[in-house]
């Protein structure tokens, strides 16, 4: 499974979008991309997912270069309880999934 | 209510005493996983299974077990915990195609002195 490169932390003030950048230089065509953020010590929670094609959900949009090897995550408005940190991952169809260092981000009133 | 349940969400044991934390999940998932998170080591995959009877080391499996019987269960059992065990344990699961995400449980904090 590809590896990831995510920015360590990113700060967003409060009602702006919050974009952030993963890198996936390495994929393969068959691995999708995954968000997931960790808030203090829950278990991580899905974002959203995509293969090729932009993706939007009720929570982010997902945009994946043409050549697949960097996406953003956008969240479109932040609220002071998107602070959390966000993994972006790839993962092929059972394989392992990987998890990075992630991207702390702080939501500012 | 779809989710994946752990048991217990804290445990508190002594350097070799058996222990095994419980996994199960309800929605017909064919994967799971464990992952252990520690301070500046991030996620690590402890064990996966991609379906009942079929399990594969994950990064991090030295001193771990686990088994999978049946569809819905996938506990993880150490036979003889050591203080570097002491983690926050996450145990997965989805269906086993690449485009479908995976659901954490809530997690169980081990302490093992």
């Amino acid at each position: 499974d590809a590896k990831t490169t995510q920015p360590p932390s990113m700060d967003c003030a409060e009602g702006r979008a919050a974009n952030l950048p993963c890198n996936h230089s390495t994929i393969s065509g068959n691995e999708y991309v995954y968000w997931y953020r960790q808030i203090h010590s829950q278990g991580p929670q899905y974002i959203i997912h995509g293969l090729k094609n932009n993706e939007t959900n009720e929570m982010a949009s997902l945009i994946i270069t043409e050549d697949r090897k960097s996406s953003t995550l956008i969240l479109p408005h932040a609220t002071l309880r998107d602070t959390a940190v966000y993994y972006c991952i790839v993962r092929s169809r059972g394989g392992k999934l990987i998890f990075g260092q992630g991207t702390e981000l702080s939501v500012k009133p | 209510e779809a989710q994946v349940t752990q048991n217990p969400r804290y445990l508190i044991t002594v350097t070799g005493k058996k222990l095994t934390v419980t996994c199960s999940q309800n929605m017909n998932h064919e994967y799971m996983s464990w992952y252990r998170q520690d301070p500046g080591l991030g996620l690590r995959q402890i064990y996966y299974s991609m379906n009942v009877e079929v399990t594969d080391k994950g990064d991090v499996p030295e001193g771990y077990k686990v088994s999978r019987k049946e569809k819905r269960n996938f506990p993880l059992i150490l036979e003889s915990p050591s203080p570097n065990q002491t983690s926050l344990y996450f145990c997965a699961s989805s269906l086993s195609r690449g485009g479908s995400p995976l659901h954490f449980g809530n997690g169980t904090r081990l302490t093992v002195t």
